[in-house]
């Protein structure tokens, strides 16, 4: 298996844009997760999916962001319009619940995310 | 809900070990967890431990576990320069399958 693949690696974008993340998560998993990464906030869980249902969006900052996944292999997170504060490493991780005792979370790689 | 902390950094000599310590919050937590991030990349799993057991050692890597204290802790023998990265402890909420992790303690390795 590749692991767990997210687009783009790099984006750079222009305050009021709209970004779309992306993530393929490993096949097989029925959970993912969606995490943000700041020097000021460490790792912060934003979304995460049980076969394909939002469970818990808590910590999704505001209405400007939105995460979808419309199917077992492919989910997205959604930042309109994007800010500078919303510039951050973006990381996509699944797992499955009879594997994770030992096999834990699988992260991608992240999107770096630059609002200028 | 469950909370995790850990101390922001740690340097050490090469060949010296390495102690990364964590506290968390939920006491009902089953597995915990460390994970390891390389500059640059994802957090990859590092090793974990199962409620029960005090101890597991893994090559140079050794977790002890403190249930009464809520204390984890990970100790790495014979320090390598390739172990400079940012180690993260995490827990599991109880009820849900929401890993919580700690801040990270960035390792910094000194030849």
């Amino acid at each position: 298996d590749a692991g767990v693949i997210q687009s783009p690696r790099h984006e750079v974008t222009e305050m009021g844009q709209e970004v779309t993340l992306r993530c393929k998560p490993i096949s097989g998993h029925d959970y993912l997760f969606w995490y943000r990464q700041t020097m000021m906030r460490g790792l912060e869980l934003l979304i995460y999916f049980n076969n394909n249902v939002p469970i818990d969006d808590s910590g999704m900052p505001e209405d400007r962001f939105s995460a979808k996944m419309p199917n077992a292999s492919f989910s997205t997170l959604k930042i309109q319009p994007s800010e500078p504060r919303d510039s951050a490493v973006y990381f996509c991780a699944s797992s499955s619940l009879v594997l994770d005792r030992v096999y834990g979370y699988t992260f991608g790689s992240g999107t770096r995310l630059t609002v200028v | 809900g469950e909370d995790v902390e850990q101390s922001l950094f740690l340097s050490v000599r090469e060949g010296d070990s390495s102690v990364i310590n964590c506290t968390y919050t939920d006491s009902s937590s089953t597995y915990l967890y460390w994970y390891k991030q390389e500059p640059g990349a994802g957090l990859q799993l590092l090793t974990y431990i199962f409620s029960n057991m005090d101890m597991k050692q893994d090559q140079r890597l050794t977790v002890l576990l403190n249930k009464k204290d809520k204390h984890l802790s990970l100790r790495i023998a014979d320090t390598q320069t390739g172990d400079s990265a940012i180690y993260f402890c995490a827990a599991p909420t109880s009820g849900t399958y929401k890993y919580i992790f700690g801040t990270g303690t960035r390792l910094k390795v000194l030849a």
